[in-house]
């Protein structure tokens, strides 16, 4: 177990610009999650994936966010057109869902990848 | 929409006293309940909460939930330098929609020694 890993740490972009984030969780883990967090907020929830299907998007994402998860394994996170308000701190998470029950795991998150819009 | 409320917003301390972190919740079909502590970058699990009236306990932490009245409350006895953080709790929901998690923003804990 070598936990959720995220690319970039940190990342500094000009306004109008595209990035891209990656994220690997866990190996034997069929959830992935995308949060964005910013200084005295709770993480705030965007987007999550089971396996490769993508089951549910915040309505309060902008369309110039997309996510991906092809194969069901690693996930990107990328955002078009970048403003000033996108500076956040995006994290991800994984956790375990047993098929055929409810139980879903706790979420074991990634370090983050910090973007900075100037 | 979901909604987690906790309080206090910060609290300082000194090493060694007792410390009460309070959340309350509304969700629809509610599973669970979380508590994450979240020191520099990524959170990490503490507790999962079902049941009510059910104390889970590790070490200095404990943690409980009261389902009738929507609230759960994260207690640290003898608290040392260490236990400064960002207290997050959240919850999760059963049925359609089940999956994401959903977080209140946090109790920042500051430990003086």
């Amino acid at each position: 177990d070598t936990g959720v890993s995220q690319d970039p740490r940190h990342k500094i972009t000009k306004r109008g610009q595209n990035v891209t984030f990656r994220c690997d969780p866990i190996s034997e883990h069929n959830r992935l999650y995308w949060y964005r967090q910013t200084l005295g907020q709770g993480p705030e929830f965007l987007t999550y994936f089971q396996n490769e299907a993508q089951l549910e998007k915040s309505r309060l994402l902008s369309d110039r966010f997309s996510a991906e998860r092809p194969k069901g394994s690693f996930s990107t996170l990328e955002i078009q057109r970048t403003e000033q308000g996108d500076s956040a701190m995006y994290l991800c998470a994984s956790s375990l869902r047993g098929r055929g029950s409810s139980y879903n795991s706790p979420l074991h998150f990634g370090n983050g990848t910090r973007l900075t819009v100037t | 929409e979901d909604k987690v409320v906790q309080s206090p917003l910060s609290l300082v301390v000194h090493e060694g006293d007792t410390v009460t972190l309070n959340c309350s919740y509304e969700v629809t079909n509610f599973r669970s309940l979380l508590w994450y502590k979240q020191e520099k970058k990524a959170p990490t699990f503490l507790f999962m909460l079902t049941s009510s009236g059910i104390e889970k306990k590790s070490g200095r932490l404990s943690s409980i939930l009261d389902k009738k009245e929507l609230f759960s409350i994260l207690n640290i006895t003898a608290t040392q330098t260490g236990d400064s953080a960002i207290y997050l709790c959240a919850v999760e929901r059963t049925g359609t929609n089940a999956g994401k998690s959903t977080f209140g923003d946090g109790t920042t804990l500051t430990v003086k020694p």
